[in-house]
């Protein structure tokens, strides 16, 4: 089974902070994702990744950063976080191909205050 | 860009009933439609897709059906149990495309 973890599971941040979510694969699938969950909209694309290198936004990348330094690691930066952010974000991976299953981490909940 | 849109937002059966969860899509170029569920508290996991060239695929319990004319796909879960009781989700994406677009979600609840 596939392994992405997300650190931290749980974050506390300031308005106008900076925050930092990060995430691991070690699978070595090309493709990495970055979603946002919240009541009445389910889950959305916020940046995506399908190489070291490479990022490419999402529906809602406004306000986000992503930075994919290398096939295992995929983040995602706040640069002034807003509480319009809070939300659970998750992190998935998917195989070398295109058009093959997900695979997420927890998640990490993050509130901005 | 795409769009997927899961029209029940919440679903409740008895165990032992079959429930059907709807999505449709803008897309022309959708090719690949997974579906995942989230148990309370979890992540998400895949539970079954179906591509487009087939209309139907089972996997046990799990039915998929593929309309591409009128853009719709489905998920049926036959003979219900509690244990099915969870967030369902249904995405898309294209032939050729990384990006996956989710619908909103539908809660499903199997009572005894």
């Amino acid at each position: 089974e596939a392994a992405v973890t997300q650190s931290p599971r749980n974050k506390v941040a300031v308005t106008g902070g900076k925050v930092t979510l990060s995430c691991n694969q070690t699978n070595n699938h090309n493709n990495m994702y970055w979603y946002r969950q919240d009541t009445g909209h389910g889950l959305r694309l916020i940046h995506y990744s399908y190489g070291a290198g490479s990022t490419e936004k999402g529906d809602i990348p406004d306000g986000y950063k992503a930075s994919r330094p290398s096939q295992e690691n995929f983040s995602l930066i706040l640069e002034l976080a807003t509480p319009s952010q809070t939300s659970v974000y998750f992190c998935a991976s998917g195989g070398g191909q295109i058009n093959e299953r997900l695979f997420f981490g927890h998640g990490t909940k993050l509130s901005v205050l | 860009g795409e769009k997927v849109e899961q029209h029940e937002s919440t679903l409740s059966v008895r165990e032992g009933d079959s429930a059907v969860i709807n999505c449709t899509y803008t897309d022309t170029a959708s090719s690949y439609f997974p579906w995942y569920k989230q148990e309370a508290g979890k992540s998400l996991h895949f539970v079954i897709d179906i591509r487009s060239n087939v209309d139907r695929k089972q996997s046990q319990r799990l039915i998929v059906l593929l309309d591409k004319k009128a853009k719709r796909f489905s998920l049926h879960i036959t003979a219900t149990q509690p244990e099915d009781s969870a967030i369902y989700f249904c995405a898309a994406s294209t032939t050729g495309g990384y990006k996956v677009v989710f619908g909103s979600g539908t809660r499903l609840l199997v009572s005894p």
